[in-house]
């Protein structure tokens, strides 16, 4: 089947680094995604990387792919309280003839405590 | 600014009312899509469509119906609401081919 795993919860302290993991099931994917929601709101895309890649850096933000594995991971640095939402991990699928389709993980709830 | 938006933030229906959930975005994009997001479930895919008048099942379409008759509107039907249909529903939108998809706020229906 096609599955995309992550941990539900994660708590953190302010200033330190967070890691969320995620592992898929599809080699095929092309590109792999983070997204985040917070409270109250829809999904907004953080950083995608290219299935090519094994790691992405945006700022405070690290991607890293093991494509053997079949895991991913987004690291952030510095965590602020402002970084509390749920991050969810996606993978692009092709569906019905179209690249088009994400499948998502779960979410993991990060928490950040002052 | 790219957007997409969804016309309710908000619903509240009774069972077995119709509802309609309209969702318009102003990019251009051929693929829009239907999911639901429920605590501990993420999303589950409800309906997509790749173009005008085109429609493809998601993962858990039943209960759910859609229209596409401008590449802009897509919209969600429930013919029939019922309690378990309780959800936030999310509409997004892409374009081929980098995949990444563009969200609306969300509309959270409470049917009673």
């Amino acid at each position: 089947g096609e599955d995309v795993e992550q941990s539900l919860f994660l708590s953190v302290r302010e200033g330190d680094s967070s890691v969320i993991n995620c592992t898929y099931t599809d080699s095929s994917s092309t590109y792999l995604y983070w997204y985040k929601q917070e409270p109250g709101a829809g999904l907004q895309l953080l950083t995608y990387i290219f299935s090519n890649m094994d790691m992405k850096q945006d700022q405070r933000l690290t991607v890293l792919l093991n494509k053997k594995d079949k895991h991913l991971s987004l690291r952030i640095a510095d965590t602020q309280t402002g970084d509390s939402a749920i991050y969810f991990c996606a993978e692009s699928k092709e569906y019905g003839g179209s690249q088009g389709n994400l499948i998502f993980g779960k979410g993991t709830k990060l928490s950040v405590k002052p | 600014d790219v957007k997409v938006t969804q016309s309710s933030r908000y619903l509240v229906k009774r069972t077995g009312e119709k509802v309609f959930l309209e969702c318009v975005q102003d990019m251009d994009h051929e693929n829009m899509f239907w999911y639901r997001q429920d605590p501990g479930l993420g999303l589950r895919l409800i309906y997509f469509s790749y173009d005008v008048k085109m429609k493809e099942k998601g993962d858990i379409p039943e209960g759910y119906s859609v229209s596409r008759e401008k590449k802009e509107r897509f919209s969600l039907i429930l013919e029939s609401a019922s309690t378990n249909q309780t959800s936030m529903y999310l509409c997004a939108s892409n374009s081929n081919p980098t995949g990444e998809l563009f969200f609306g706020e969300g509309s959270r229906l409470t049917v009673l």
